[in-house]
């Protein structure tokens, strides 16, 4: 079974410090992983996904995640955090076998707050 | 482009009473859709997904029940509420392949009394 973890459910910076949300995943076969971000109030919706054509993912709004397989990890960054960024970042991970659905686990998600 | 819609985006029910969330996609044909219930601090729990008209599959036994009647709609039910099923309801829709993204509706919050 596929699982991801998110470490730390609260994360604090300062207006224009580097983001770094951590995940972590664990997958018996090549992965497809995604970020999603979400708004109160609102659904997740899509930052970036990983689905083995490069390393070093690149999405919106300047967020950018790198595959390390070494490290089974995913972690989703970005350079200099606006006010706007304050939301709750989910990790995601997408298990090939799954047939003729997207069977998608969820991380537990990770609030990320910008102090001004 | 493809939109999702799902409506109400709030609903206050009784415990007993009967429940009808709705969603539909604009601008694709054929897609995936889900219904997912979020839990604060416990990310999201699949509830039900559909490859198709009248084609549904439940991850987890329920209260609830699901169809889907047209191609791009998809209707989350319930006969009997319980107060368990309070929570933040969310339709999304993909297209057929492990790679490819979810897309998500803004989401019913359903709160039992």
């Amino acid at each position: 079974a596929q699982s991801v973890t998110q470490l730390g459910s609260h994360v604090s910076v300062s207006e224009g410090a580097l983001v770094l949300l951590r995940c972590n995943y664990s997958s018996s076969v090549p992965p497809y992983l995604f970020w999603y971000v979400q708004y109160p109030n609102q659904g997740l919706q899509l930052l970036l996904k990983y689905t083995s054509a490069a390393t070093l993912v690149k999405g919106i709004n300047d967020f950018e995640a790198e595959f390390k397989k070494s490290e089974t990890s995913f972690h989703l960054t970005k350079p200099s955090a606006h006010m706007s960024d304050a939301a709750e970042y989910f990790c995601a991970v997408s298990d090939p076998r799954s047939g003729g659905y997207q069977k998608v686990t969820f991380g537990t998600g990770t609030k990320l707050q910008v102090i001004p | 482009s493809q939109t999702i819609h799902q409506w109400p985006a709030t609903l206050v029910q009784p415990v007993g009473s009967p429940l009808s969330l709705e969603c539909t996609v604009e601008g694709t044909s054929n897609p995936n859709l889900y219904w997912y219930r979020q839990a604060a601090g416990r990310g999201l729990q699949l509830l039900f997904y559909s490859v198709g008209i009248g084609q549904i599959s439940s991850e987890v036994p329920q209260n609830l029940s699901a169809s889907r009647p047209q191609d791009r709609q998809f209707i989350l039910s319930s006969k009997k509420l319980l107060l368990s099923d309070s929570g933040f309801y969310l339709c999304a829709w993909g297209r057929a392949g492990h790679n490819q993204p979810q897309h998500f509706g803004d989401g019913t919050r359903l709160s039992i009394l």
